[in-house]
């Protein structure tokens, strides 16, 4: 059954360092999003992505957060300067439309721990 | 906007048991989808049901069920004779049909003690 996957699964930096997630969604999906979940919490949404382009974002998602479709797999979240409280899992998700269903398939998230 | 609520924080069944894991929500849009999805230890977020506005039927798949009252704007999911395995956490989600993107509740973490 085809799958969003991310990686890394786990990743710990140093505060200020910048970060690179990467996510490949099920290949005949058009929308990507990124989520993120500070431990214990709540799923937020963070951006969604479509056409090669932001569509969406919340105001979690300021400056130092982008999105990046590379190539014709992969997507892409980069923070630039990590602060402790982006310190959370990030889940990005995948879905073939908005009409209709449109349910999200999320990846198994990738865990960042901020120092 | 929209509003999800799941008041249950934790619940604590022991193995057979039923449970009901409750979610409320509220919109302004008279088209929308609702989800429920399911958080193993693991950590991934698993899709387990999507219903539209316009379908109240009532949804059963083996052990779980769905309720979708639009009149009391809920959509609760039960769980019969629960097992170690169910233990996780829940999350109910609402997405209104002018939007694509799925507000999640809090969730509600179910612990089902063998």
């Amino acid at each position: 059954e085809p799958e969003v996957t991310q990686t890394p699964s786990h990743q710990v930096t140093q505060m200020g360092q910048e970060v690179i997630l990467r996510c490949v969604p099920i290949s005949n999906h058009l929308y990507f999003y990124w989520y993120r979940q500070i431990l214990g919490q709540k799923v937020e949404f963070l951006v969604s992505f479509y056409n090669n382009e932001i569509s969406e974002k919340s105001e979690i998602f300021d400056d130092q957060f982008s999105v990046e479709r590379p190539d014709g797999s992969n997507f892409t979240l980069k923070i630039r300067s990590t602060k402790l409280e982006d310190s959370a899992m990030y889940f990005c998700a995948s879905s073939v439309g908005t009409g209709g269903t449109g349910e999200l398939f999320f990846g198994e998230g990738s865990r960042l721990t901020v120092l | 906007a929209q509003k999800v609520t799941q008041a249950q924080t934790e619940i604590s069944v022991v193995e057979k048991e039923d449970v009901t894991l409750d979610c409320v929500y509220e919109t302004r849009d008279t088209t929308y989808y609702l989800f429920w999805y399911k958080q193993p230890p693991s950590g991934e977020l698993v899709f387990l049901i999507r219903r539209n506005s316009f379908d109240e039927q009532n949804e059963i798949s083996g052990r779980y069920s769905w309720n979708f009252q639009k009149s009391t704007s809920s959509f609760n999911f039960t769980i019969t004779a629960s097992q170690v395995v169910d233990s996780a956490v829940y999350f109910c989600a609402l997405r209104p049909g002018g939007s694509y993107i799925p507000t999640f509740g809090r969730g509600t973490s179910l612990i089902v003690h063998p």
